[in-house]
Parts: C-alpha cells; structure tokens; sequence
C-alpha cells in the first residue's frame, strides 16, 4: 500500500512567485494535515482536512496560503505571493476517519530566495 | 495551550551505548504522547505511542519511553544504540479524544550515534 505521497520533494522559488504543494494521503484516509517546519524549529501545525472540509486551519499564517482539498482526496497547499519567511520543510499527514496514528510524507522543501 | 520542551537539541553518543532523550510538556488537559523518528531524507515515523494503561511504552527498533504524569514528562531511551539510530526524533503531543488529531510537537532532537 503506498503511504504519503508529496510533491515536488524540494522547490526553489523567487520571493514574490507562487509555488503549489501537492499531498496524496493514504487511500481512503479523511483526515489529512499539512505541517510546516521552519529551519531549526518546531514542527507547526497549519491544518486539518476531514474529507473536503476544514476542520481546522488554526495555524495558517496568513492569507497568502490557501488550501484545498478536491473531492476529499489529494490535497494542494498554494503559497501566494511567497516570501523568504515561507522557507521550510512542509510536511502533509493522514490518518484513518476514527482517528489513529498519523502517517507523514517525506515533505517538500521550500527555499524562498 | 499545549507545549513540548526537548531539553537537548543534540545528543552525541558512542555506538553500544544506553542513550535517553528527554521530553517534558505541559498542558491543561489530559494527553496522548508520541516519539517519532526522522532518518536521513525520509519522512516521519512514528516510534511508539502513549494512549493509556501501562506508563512503559515499548516501540519500534528497542526503544521504549516512560509517561510520568507527576513530572510531565515522556523520555526515550534505548540500552545499546547503533549506528543506524542517528536520526532526528521529535516528541509530540495531542489532546485526549482527539487521537488522530493535530500535533503539537517539540524542537526535536539529533541523535548522533558514533563509532
């Protein structure tokens, strides 16, 4: 069974450009979460899908980040206009409807330069 | 609000070893712990869990981990460590009930393991 999928595994970007994140949870998983590490610090939470609905977007930081989750499966994470603050490792999660462990994927890399 | 403290950003130790990775939080309501372990180049996986019942915890790969209440703490520790436990490992907690549910973890911990 494949896990977590993410894509691009890494991605380079000019201050200003939009880049778009991509996650395929584990089939048949509802809940899906994106994470965000920033260099050096705590893993953050940014949200929570349950199917195609936000549960919790919580930790987003700001209105340049915009999430989508089409017809309650793969899941996109677009940054808009991105910043060098925006630099990171993000990772995306799921876990089965009744709860239980989470899966991770292997995360993007994001270099805002 | 939740938070996790890892005490020791780096950990450096000879290979054979006994090894522990301290972990403390603090939290209003009741929690589930986690430890989840980041090799090289490869996501995170989950090591071993504290739900409830028995406050050892024993998880993938000898490491095990005690949930002290009194002292808010769930610390990782493995006997004899190799050299394929050099990782980065993260201690994570979530509220009761809410299994499954968002993380809140702490600034993690390097495991350097040598030879």
């Amino acid at each position: 069974e494949a896990g977590v999928t993410q894509f691009p595994s890494h991605s380079v970007i000019e201050k200003g450009q939009t880049v778009t994140l991509r996650c395929d949870p584990i089939s048949g998983h509802d809940n899906l979460y994106w994470y965000r590490r920033v260099m050096g610090k705590e893993i953050k939470f940014l949200l929570h899908f349950v199917k195609e609905s936000k549960q919790d977007e919580s930790g987003m930081p700001n209105n340049r980040f915009l999430a989508e989750r089409t017809g309650g499966t793969y899941s996109t994470l677009k940054v808009q206009p991105a910043e060098l603050e925006d630099s990171g490792v993000y990772f995306c999660a799921s876990s089965p409807a009744a709860g239980g462990e989470a899966f991770f994927g292997q995360g993007t890399r994001l270099t805002v330069v | 609000a939740q938070s996790v403290t890892q005490l020791d950003s780096q950990v450096p130790v000879f290979e054979e070893a006994p090894v522990e990775l301290r972990c403390n939080y603090s939290s209003s309501v009741s929690v589930y712990l986690f430890w989840y372990v980041q090799y090289p180049n490869q996501g995170l996986q989950l090591l071993l869990k504290y739900l409830s019942g028995s406050t050892l915890v024993k998880g993938i790969n000898g490491f095990e981990a005690e949930f002290n209440k009194s002292q808010t703490s769930f610390h990782l520790r493995k006997p004899s460590v190799h050299i394929s436990d050099t990782a980065e490992y993260f201690c994570a907690v979530s509220d009761v009930g809410l299994y499954g549910n968002k993380l809140v973890f702490g600034a993690g911990t390097i495991l350097r393991v040598k030879s």
